[in-house]
């Protein structure tokens, strides 16, 4: 069973710019949660969407969006990137009733 | 209220020895604590998850001991190797809320020969 996979492993953006990236959970998984980590604030829940709805929010600014596709693919977006947005974005999936998240590597976004 | 603190930062421990990550939480509501396993350039992997209903929960080398009126869970890896070098997170959620996780700030574990 292929595990999650998200797209693209690195990113170089300007400041200002916005940017999307894409996880795809593992078959049968309808929920996904992104996350974000740093050295210095550790991993923090940015949101989770399940059955293509926004089911949980963390405290993020509203630069940072997602959505959910009707094949539980999700993509998150982050417009007029900042400096402090260079991070390691993690997407990780889960079945309905199972706690278990299983994460995908990562997209690095570096922001110059 | 949402935090959950983790330590130590880092750890040096002997090849067989008993490597222990201690973490605290301060909502009650929390009732799912799972611990996760991270090695450079990967995401994230769960080791083993426990719910305050059970004290401890053991799978292989891996131990979670769980203390509800103390609000304190800490995780044992008996016999440690050098392949348990990575950088451990200890994290909490609550039933019902969906798949939101709150994670410690995670220690660097690093097992010498």
């Amino acid at each position: 069973k292929a595990g999650v996979t998200q797209t693209p492993r690195y990113l170089i953006k300007t400041r200002g710019q916005q940017v999307t990236l894409s996880c795809s959970p593992i078959s049968g998984h309808r929920s996904v949660s992104w996350y974000q980590q740093t050295p210095g604030q550790g991993l923090q829940f940015l949101f989770e969407y399940f059955s293509e709805t926004q089911r949980n929010k963390g405290n993020f600014p509203g630069r940072f969006s997602g959505r959910q596709f009707s094949n539980s693919r999700s993509e998150m977006n982050v417009s007029t990137l900042e400096l402090g947005d260079s991070a390691l974005y993690l997407c990780a999936s889960s079945r309905e009733q199972d706690r278990e998240q299983f994460f995908g590597p990562g997209t690095r976004l570096t922001v110059l | 209220q949402q935090q959950v603190k983790q330590s130590p930062q880092s750890l040096i421990v002997q090849k067989g020895g008993i490597s222990i990550i201690n973490c605290a939480y301060e909502n009650t509501a929390f009732d799912y604590f799972p611990w996760y396993q991270q090695f450079p350039g990967k995401g994230p992997a769960l080791l083993i998850a426990i719910r305050p209903d059970v004290s401890e929960k053991k799978e292989g080398r891996f131990t979670i001991s769980f203390n509800k009126s103390a609000k304190q869970f800490s995780l044992h890896i008996m016999d440690s190797q050098p392949g348990d070098s990575a950088t451990y997170f200890c994290a909490a959620g609550i039933t019902g809320g969906g798949n939101k996780l709150t994670f410690g700030t995670g220690t660097q574990l690093k097992v010498e020969l």
